[in-house]
């Protein structure tokens, strides 16, 4: 049974760059979330997609968005990249029709993000 | 004003002892879930535990259980025997009632297990 898993590892960009960051959710989910951990914090929520639309955002700007495919999957696109995007991305996965309860959030490994 | 508090940056503990990791939380709503995981140096987040906040009693999962104070908004983990592989950050996380589906993160504590 996959779990969540995240592509690329590690990516290293310039600023004003665009990046793209992929996500494949754990087997049986349906929703997806994106969170951003800068170095020694914890992860700080962007947004979670469910029926392919973006159900909730938190404190980002627009430069951050992203996609959901009918198969579940995930995009994260960030444009014109700032030194401060430098971050690890994390995804996450569970299940959308679970209201409040002991149903957790799943994480892939993370795409490590570097901006020169 | 914070959401997630873990007020201890790094805990060392022997091996086969005991820890306590301490996390208070604040919000108004009566209905929340507040979560445990464990991120270890390669990066993944790995789910631990979960206590909701209408549970009558303290959530465990073999080695993890949590001390849930709901009057004091607390839910601190405690780790028994604790292993050298339990070295890691440690999150407590909170997700709020209604239509918020965010988890809310701490800065976490990073556990050294000496042996």
């Amino acid at each position: 049974d996959a779990g969540v898993t995240q592509s690329p590892t590690h990516l290293i960009k310039t600023r004003g760059q665009q990046v793209t960051l992929r996500c494949s959710p754990k087997s049986g989910h349906d929703t997806v979330s994106w969170y951003q951990q800068a170095l020694g914090q914890g992860p700080q929520f962007i947004f979670q997609y469910y029926e392919e639309e973006e159900r909730q955002r938190g404190n980002f700007p627009d430069r951050f968005s992203g996609h959901q495919f009918p198969n579940y999957s995930s995009e994260l696109n960030v444009n014109a990249l700032l030194l401060g995007d430098s971050a690890l991305y994390l995804c996450a996965s569970s299940r959308g029709t679970s209201r409040l309860g002991n149903q957790p959030q799943h994480f892939g490994d993370g795409t490590r993000l570097s901006i020169l | 004003a914070q959401k997630i508090t873990q007020t201890q940056p790094g805990m060392f503990v022997q091996e086969k002892e005991a820890v306590t990791l301490d996390c208070t939380y604040d919000t108004s709503d009566p209905s929340y879930g507040l979560f445990w995981y464990k991120q270890p140096s390669s990066g993944e987040m790995i789910f631990l535990i979960y206590q909701g906040s209408y549970d009558q009693q303290n959530a465990t999962e073999g080695r993890y259980s949590l001390n849930f104070q709901k009057a004091r908004k607390s839910a601190n983990l405690v780790i028994s025997a604790s292993q050298l592989g339990d070295s890691a950050m440690y999150f407590c996380a909170m997700r709020e009632g209604g239509s918020n589906y965010k988890l809310t993160f701490g800065k976490g504590t990073l556990l050294t297990v000496n042996p």
